[in-house]
């Protein structure tokens, strides 16, 4: 069975500051990988989309990593600003079968300072 | 292209009541899914399709259907609610090809009293 781990939950940061949330996943044989950020109160905004076969995704401010073989997904976000301020959800789609199960990590909450 | 939408946005139920939750997309796409958010538990799968006219169940089934006649609409039902199903439910779809790129609606708040 899938599992998908978010550390830290909650982190708090200056505006300014470089910042890594992290996701780990206990099967690699996964189809993808997405990251998405949900305000209070709002649904989820996907922001990337790794492929199992692809290393790193940008968007902006924001990189994706993907390391199948350890099991690992890192987003970082640059220049961090308030309103980055959010849960960071990742979620990971397996490869197996004929319906591809998508696992949802707890998510990390962040909060940026000004 | 209003991407994924739910109605209502917000409801309180009495134990034993029914409603029906309604999803619809835009984006043509074959998978739709219905998840409930609860505190410290992340988004758990209640049922799912992979096309017009199928249902399939996720984890977390009992006490709720599905019915998807028409390829964008996906319908969640509670046929006699219970407080266990208070909850935030997001109903999401994706595309049968390609990324698999998961699109959510912006949820539905449900009490049941």
């Amino acid at each position: 069975k899938q599992e998908v781990t978010q550390i830290p939950a909650a982190l708090s940061v200056p505006e300014g500051e470089n910042l890594v949330l992290n996701c780990s996943f206990t099967d690699s044989a996964i189809y993808n990988l997405q990251w998405f950020r949900q305000d209070p109160g709002k649904g989820l905004t996907s922001l990337l989309l790794i492929q199992s076969s692809q290393r790193e995704q940008t968007s902006g401010r924001l990189n994706a990593s993907l390391d199948k073989s350890s099991g690992r997904s890192t987003l970082y976000i640059a220049a961090s600003q308030p309103g980055d301020s959010a849960t960071y959800l990742c979620a990971v789609r397996g490869s197996s079968g004929g319906y591809q199960k998508v696992t949802f990590g707890t998510g990390t909450k962040l909060q940026v300072i000004p | 292209n209003a991407g994924v939408t739910q109605t209502p946005k917000f409801r309180v139920l009495k134990t034993g009541q029914s409603m029906t939750l309604l999803c619809a997309q835009d984006m043509n796409h074959e998978y739709m899914y219905w998840y409930r958010q609860d505190p410290g538990m992340g988004l758990r799968l209640i049922h799912y399709s992979v096309g017009e006219g199928t249902t399939a169940k996720g984890e977390v089934p009992d006490g709720y259907n599905v019915s998807r006649l028409k390829k964008q609409n996906f319908l969640l039902g509670l046929e006699s609610a219970a407080p266990s199903q208070t909850s935030v439910y997001f109903c999401a779809s994706s595309g049968l090809a390609g990324a698999n790129e998961q699109f959510f609606g912006p949820g539905t708040r449900l009490t049941v009293l």
